[in-house]
């Protein structure tokens, strides 16, 4: 059971190309949502998604797109990269209910330049 | 303001003791208050969820506690091991509709 599979682990990218942090989830869960974690403070959510085709912004969403075709798939676009978006970026996904966490993927590293 | 503080100082405790850190919070009424621990380059790991209604929940070595009116909850590792160093993260819950409200975590270094 692979559980959340993020894709890269690292990349480094040049202010103003584009790219898309892939995240992948096995467990058939509909709530899906992307995090940066940098240093001093909590999780901020980017965006989320309660079910295919559906999604929504979160605390920190300029600068970044989203899509969900699928339950499983769940990518994260950023569109001009800015060396702001340095960070360390989290998918995670639950099935939902008072009784169930989130898991996490194991995130990508990512460094603007 | 709202707000969650965790130390963000390093708690280091010596191996066999309980480790206690403490999560509080300001203009928050959360329905779930939940705990994660975090090695360093991996993702979180869920490891409690307590609900406002319950005062104490319990897994193996580890206790939480969620005191709504101090606004406050308090995690325990008994028998504290060096394998349970780890930075541990709180999140706060609104109600049901999934989303969560982190605080930037505290490291816990338990010493052999």
């Amino acid at each position: 059971n692979a559980g959340v599979t993020q894709t890269p682990k690292f990349q480094v990218l040049k202010t103003g190309q584009s790219m898309t942090l892939q995240c992948a989830q096995d467990m058939n869960h509909e709530y899906m949502s992307w995090y940066r974690q940098d240093p001093g403070m909590g999780l901020r959510l980017i965006h989320y998604s309660v079910g295919a085709g559906i999604t929504d912004q979160g605390e920190v969403p300029n600068g970044y797109n989203v899509s969900r075709s699928t339950t499983e798939d769940f990518p994260l676009r950023l569109l001009s990269a800015a060396p702001s978006q340095t960070s360390v970026y989290f998918c995670a996904s639950t099935q939902g209910g008072i009784n169930y966490g989130y898991t996490f993927g194991s995130g990508t590293r990512l460094t603007v330049v | 303001s709202q707000k969650i503080e965790q130390n963000s100082e390093a708690l280091n405790i010596q191996e066999g003791k309980t480790a206690t850190l403490t999560c509080n919070y300001t203009n928050y009424s959360p329905a779930y208050l939940q705990w994660y621990r975090q090695d360093p380059g991996r993702g979180p790991v869920f490891l409690l969820l307590i609900r406002e209604n319950e005062k104490e929940k319990r897994k193996e070595r580890l206790k939480v506690t969620f005191d709504t009116t101090l606004k406050q909850s308090l995690f325990h590792i008994t028998a504290s091991q060096p394998a349970d160093s780890a930075t541990y993260l709180c999140a706060l819950s609104m109600d049901s509709n999934y989303q969560l409200i982190w605080g930037a975590g505290t490291k816990l270094i338990i010493k052999p």
